[in-house]
């Protein structure tokens, strides 16, 4: 089975800085992939940044970088130069790859980032 | 091109009563997901279908079904709603490749039993 955990239930960051949202996994599959999702007051689920686990360089776009320590089993999502529409809740989740569920993600309970100017 | 259209956002419903929520993937995904969230136990993988068939179950009672259509919409169906059934229900699409493709998900069904 698959496990998600994030240990900030919620972070405050000043506009222009740097910001540090922590994930951590556990799972007995070898391949896997790893996402970060970013959910406004809206509702709606958006997608920032993918990492799969062999992939051997940190994935990165735009300001959104991920952080991942597969001995260490993180993967932490690196916002540079926070702006105050990034004010949402963040989920880090994990999906097996190589399987035939191309929609199963599991997710962590999120963290609640808040941008202050 | 046209996101993950879900329908209707916001209903309201009472115990007892059945309802059925809309997902259109976007063009040319066949995969879709839905995922329960609510605020005591986050998000929640329901089922997946894929071409018609459901390719996965998550761990909810029989009371929640779903199906997909030709064209790969899908609907999803809660009956004798519970008071615990309030939530926001997510439908994600993505084109396959299991070792590629985020999802993409819609702004999501807000039902609220009464």
């Amino acid at each position: 089975a698959q496990k998600i955990t994030q240990t900030q239930p919620g972070m405050f960051v000043q506009e222009k800085e740097a910001v540090t949202l922590d994930c951590t996994y556990d799972t007995s599959d070898q391949s896997y992939g790893l996402f970060w999702y970013k959910q406004p007051s809206s509702g709606e689920m958006i997608f920032l940044i993918y990492q799969g686990s062999y992939d051997e360089q940190n994935a990165t776009e735009g300001r959104y970088s991920l952080n991942f320590q597969k001995a260490r089993k993180s993967a932490n999502l690196v916002i540079s130069a926070s702006q105050l529409g990034d004010s949402a809740m963040y989920f880090c989740a994990m999906r097996e790859l190589g399987g035939t569920s191309y929609g199963k993600l599991t997710f962590g309970q999120g963290t609640i980032l808040t941008v202050h100017p | 091109k046209a996101g993950v259209t879900q329908t209707p956002r916001y209903l309201i419903k009472t115990r007892g009563q059945q309802v059925t929520l809309s997902c259109s993937p976007i063009s040319g995904h066949r995969s879709v997901s839905w995922y329960q969230q609510t605020p005591g136990q986050g998000l929640q993988f329901l089922f997946e279908y894929f071409s018609e068939t459901q390719r996965n179950k998550g761990n909810f009672p029989g009371r929640f079904s779903g199906r997909q259509f030709s064209n790969s919409r899908s609907e999803m169906n809660v009956s004798t709603l519970e008071l615990g059934d309030s939530a926001l229900y997510l439908c994600a699409s993505v084109s396959g490749g299991a070792n590629t493709g985020e999802l993409f998900f819609g702004e999501g069904s807000r039902l609220t039993v009464l």
